[in-house]
């Protein structure tokens, strides 16, 4: 059963960078087929696709938040990151990762999801 | 930009079928997806390309789409299925876009 677990600090500066990492286990991140994306929720709020990263290292983001986010991937432990940066307390959500599933190029979606955490942006 | 709009809340009794839609331009192109949350824990998948179920989901939950309108149906819905729904689905473009998520109350 593939599983993902999101780790990393939960309380930020304002300005300062957002770092997470998703580990993977029950299976590859090398596999193909799939990219591994970052998705948020501010509380009490609905859900905001971050981006996404295959396996190769190639990169999609969110139009909205491209200018500030860094996805990158450690095939060697089986990992992926997220930064953000700058951030303000509009940026306070959970954090989740997911593996994505594909149906062509354009039609995806999210198969496995982390258990989240969260992200707090407060000096 | 392209949005999904679903209804922000439903409510039916124990046993009782509920109906949640989800409405946009782009669904007769594109598959629909329905994610369940419950409260305090991360989104699950129970219906995927319109109609097909996740192994493991239970058989109560169903999916459908026509037009422009996509809907989750619960058959007899059960007090534990009260939670946060959310369509989801890619615009012409690829770009994701999640419904604003409608909250099933089972009482």
């Amino acid at each position: 059963q593939l599983q993902l677990q999101e780790s990393g600090s939960g309380l930020v500066k304002p300005s300062q960078t957002l770092s997470l990492t998703c580990a993977v286990s029950g299976g590859s991140i090398s596999s193909g087929g799939y990219s591994w994306s970052w998705i948020r929720q501010p509380p009490g709020k609905g859900l905001e696709w971050i981006g996404y990263i295959y396996h190769s290292g190639s990169t999609y983001y969110n139009p909205s938040l491209k200018s500030r986010v860094t996805i990158s991937v450690d095939r060697s432990k089986n990992q992926f990151s997220l930064k953000l940066s700058s951030v303000t307390a509009a940026d306070t959500a959970v954090y989740y990762c997911a593996r994505t599933a594909y149906v062509d190029a354009d039609d995806y979606y999210f198969d496995y999801w982390g258990q989240g955490t969260l992200v707090t942006v407060s000096s | 930009s392209y949005e999904l709009t679903q209804p922000p809340s439903v409510s039916v009794s124990p046993g009782q079928t509920a109906r949640i839609t989800c409405s946009g331009d782009a669904l007769p192109k594109k598959y629909a997806y329905w994610y369940q949350q419950k409260s305090g824990q991360a989104p699950v998948l129970v219906i995927y390309e319109d109609s097909k179920r996740p192994s493991g989901i239970p058989e109560r939950f169903s999916g459908s789409s026509s037009g422009t309108m996509a809907t989750l149906t619960i058959s007899g819905a059960q007090v534990e299925d009260e939670a946060d729904y959310y369509c989801y689905s890619t615009d012409s473009s690829g770009n994701v876009v999640f419904g604003g998520g409608t909250k099933l109350t089972v009482l």
